[in-house]
């Protein structure tokens, strides 16, 4: 597999436990960010987004907060399974609205304990 | 649809030597771009594409050229490839529908490139 996961920070979660993913921004003007799962040998997959006047979105499973104010953003995993086991990115919009360029973080590797 | 589909999967080169990755699209998305990943470094963007005969540079563009003459295909050239250009190479495309308007990316299989 990929060796995309080498010196991040590792979570490491009991199967059926929730997982909560942090991740700091950089840029004060983002308004657009977006939380992506990659697995081993596989391109980012897209998970949740959210838009900087919302403070809470939910999807299935997932939840992202954002607190603007110490440019903050978490995605929690309720219930995480053995497939959650993933290197997961948060990325900021740094372009303008329409022209969608991402800046990444360096990722956090989570895996599942059965 | 097929998505966002990227050739080659692997590929290994000398010093200098020069090559194209190719990365197209069926989901007639406008925005298209390239990303480098490599360990413990998450995604760089190379450059990217606004649309057909735009493009323009993102983080780290040097030693890389691109051309956006369809909508569907967005090529990443290697002119002359170096060690430090080993790593694994992503496109992602996105469907941008006005000036207020964020989407999200969909990224390719990626490609593997080693230069020796």
């Amino acid at each position: 597999g990929e060796s995309v996961g080498l010196h991040l920070p590792t979570l490491s979660v009991q199967e059926g436990d929730n997982s909560i993913i942090n991740c700091a921004y950089s840029n004060s003007a983002s308004d657009y960010f977006i939380w992506y799962k990659q697995e081993s040998g596989k391109g980012p997959q897209f998970i949740i987004d959210i838009r900087s006047n919302m403070d809470k979105r939910q999807g299935q499973r997932v939840t992202v907060l954002l607190n603007k104010t110490v440019k903050h953003l978490s995605l929690q995993i309720a219930a995480t399974q053995p497939g959650d086991s993933a290197v997961y990115f948060c990325a900021e919009n740094k372009g303008r609205a329409g022209n969608n360029r991402l800046a990444f973080g360096k990722g956090n590797q989570v895996v599942v304990i059965p | 649809n097929a998505g966002v589909t990227q050739t080659p999967k692997f590929q290994v080169l000398k010093t200098g030597q020069s090559m194209t990755l190719q990365c197209a699209q069926d989901m007639n998305h406008e925005y298209m771009s390239w990303y480098r990943q490599d360990p413990g470094m998450g995604l760089r963007l190379i450059h990217y594409s606004v649309g057909a005969g735009i493009t323009d540079q993102g983080e780290v563009p040097n030693g890389y050229n691109v051309s956006r003459s369809t909508t569907e295909d967005f090529p990443l050239r290697l002119l002359s490839a170096a060690p430090s250009q080993t790593s694994v190479y992503f496109c992602a495309s996105s469907y941008s529908i006005g000036a207020h308007s964020y989407n999200e990316q969909f990224f390719g299989p990626g490609t593997r490139l080693t230069v020796l």
